[in-house]
């Protein structure tokens, strides 16, 4: 029972390449979300997407930008990376907005 | 400015014992809340929540406590366990953010419990 999968599990980048994280899931859940996590802090929310067909920003969308590939996969991209992007990226997803949200096991990124 | 603050980064309980785990939020619109754990290395698992029309919310040795005068929830965990050994993370969100379709939540900083044998 696989849940929400992340791919890559680890990854370093230079300042200025582009990066897609990947998101699936195998539950059938309407919503998923992008968070980060930095030392110290809570997870951030980056961006949601309520249901298939619709994403809107969170938090701390700057500098990201995201897909609904399909109910299933829901991808974030770095377009230029900053070290401030350096951080650990975590999916989630859940049935609906009234039901608690699964997460998958993170990305950890460093960008140098 | 953080709207939701565990102002505890560590908390040591010795096994069988209670733990209680604190959080504190800024934000009135607040009124829903949710307490997740986080092994390392894993993703944070939902653990129990509550709603501000109840005070207490009780899920076997997890019991939730909302005062919402003084804007504080508190997790109980009776008794503690080695297993229960991670970070523990309170979320909250306005309801009326739910209701109309999302859930964007605002984490605290996480409390890091470890249960002593």
């Amino acid at each position: 029972n696989a849940g929400v999968t992340q791919t890559p599990k680890f990854q370093v980048l230079k300042t200025g390449q582009s990066m897609t994280l990947q998101c699936a899931q195998d539950m059938n859940h309407n919503s998923m979300y992008w968070y980060r996590q930095d030392p110290g802090m809570g997870l951030r929310l980056i961006y949601y997407s309520a249901s298939e067909g619709t994403t809107d920003k969170g938090e701390v969308p700057n500098g990201y930008n995201v897909s609904r590939l399909n109910k299933r996969e829901f991808s974030l991209r770095l377009e230029s990376a900053a070290p401030s992007q350096t951080s650990v990226y975590f999916c989630a997803s859940s049935q609906d907005s009234y039901q608690p949200q699964h997460f998958g096991d993170g990305t950890r990124l460093s960008i140098l | 400015d953080q709207q939701v603050k565990q102002n505890s980064p560590s908390l040591s309980v010795q096994e069988g014992r209670i733990s209680i785990l604190n959080c504190d939020y800024t934000n009135s619109m607040f009124d829903y809340f949710l307490w997740y754990k986080k092994y390392p290395a894993e993703g944070p698992t939902f653990l129990i929540s509550i709603s501000s029309i109840k005070d207490k919310n009780e899920d076997g040795r997890f019991t939730v406590f909302l005062n919402k005068s003084a804007k504080h929830l508190s997790l109980h965990i009776v008794p503690s366990q080695p297993g229960d050994s991670a970070v523990y993370f309170c979320a909250a969100t306005p309801i009326i953010i739910i209701i109309q379709g999302a859930q964007k939540l605002v984490f605290g900083q996480g409390t890091r419990l470890t249960i002593n044998p």
